[in-house]
């Protein structure tokens, strides 16, 4: 069974400094894997997403992620935090037919001036 | 139509009572999901519709909850005889399958269970 373990519950920077939110995954095969993000009383978006093409991916809105099977890790970053982006931000795994998605608990970044 | 949309955005209701949540999924996609999102329980999944049938169930939590997709179209998930810890934001989210492909969420049904 596929699982992600997102490893700060909460994360914070200032205003202009880089951002950081960890995911681990867990996948018997070669897994797709999201970013979505949540702002408050809003639905989710996706920011990005790995499909086993390029190790890179860019998302929107200045975010980018890093597929490293070695490590089984896919950290989403930012080289510099604006104050729109706090939110609550998922890590995903899907299974194989897009069937279902598996989300992490989330992290709550926040943003100070 | 542009996104996916969810109605009623907000519910209140007495505890005992059923509820219907619909989801109207952006035009063309024949996949459709139901998960639900509780403080606590983090985002769940409930159902999985390709077409009109659900070939995974696996997610609903009772026998009161079901759902049925119509036309290819519309879902509308019941929960029945309500209790408090039904209390939760039901999402759903569409896509145009096969896999590779985006899942798009709506923004969820609020539901307070009193």
């Amino acid at each position: 069974a596929q699982s992600v373990t997102q490893l700060d519950s909460h994360v914070s920077v200032s205003e202009g400094t880089p951002v950081l939110l960890r995911c681990n995954y867990s996948s018997s095969y070669s897994p797709s894997l999201f970013w979505y993000v949540q702002h408050p009383n809003k639905g989710l978006q996706l920011l990005l997403k790995y499909t086993s093409a390029a190790t890179l991916v860019k998302g929107i809105n200045g975010f980018e992620a890093e597929f490293k099977k070695s490590e089984t890790s896919f950290h989403l970053t930012k080289p510099s935090a604006h104050m729109s982006d706090a939110a609550e931000y998922f890590c995903v795994v899907s299974d194989r037919g897009f069937q279902k998605l598996v989300f992490g608990t989330g992290t709550r970044l926040l943003v100070s001036p | 139509g542009a996104g996916v949309s969810q109605s009623p955005s907000n519910k209140v209701t007495e505890k005992g009572k059923d509820v219907e949540l619909r989801c109207d999924p952006i035009s063309g996609h024949t996949a459709l999901y139901w998960y639900r999102q509780s403080l606590g329980q983090g985002l769940e999944f409930l159902i999985y519709f390709q077409g009109n049938s659900a070939p995974d169930k696996s997610g609903l939590p009772s026998d009161r909850f079901s759902a049925e997709r119509t036309g290819g179209s519309v879902s509308t998930l019941t929960i029945q005889r309500t209790q408090q810890e039904d209390s939760a934001v039901y999402l759903c989210a569409s896509s145009p399958y096969p896999s590779g492909n985006t899942i798009y969420f709506g923004e969820g049904s609020w539901l307070t269970v009193v």
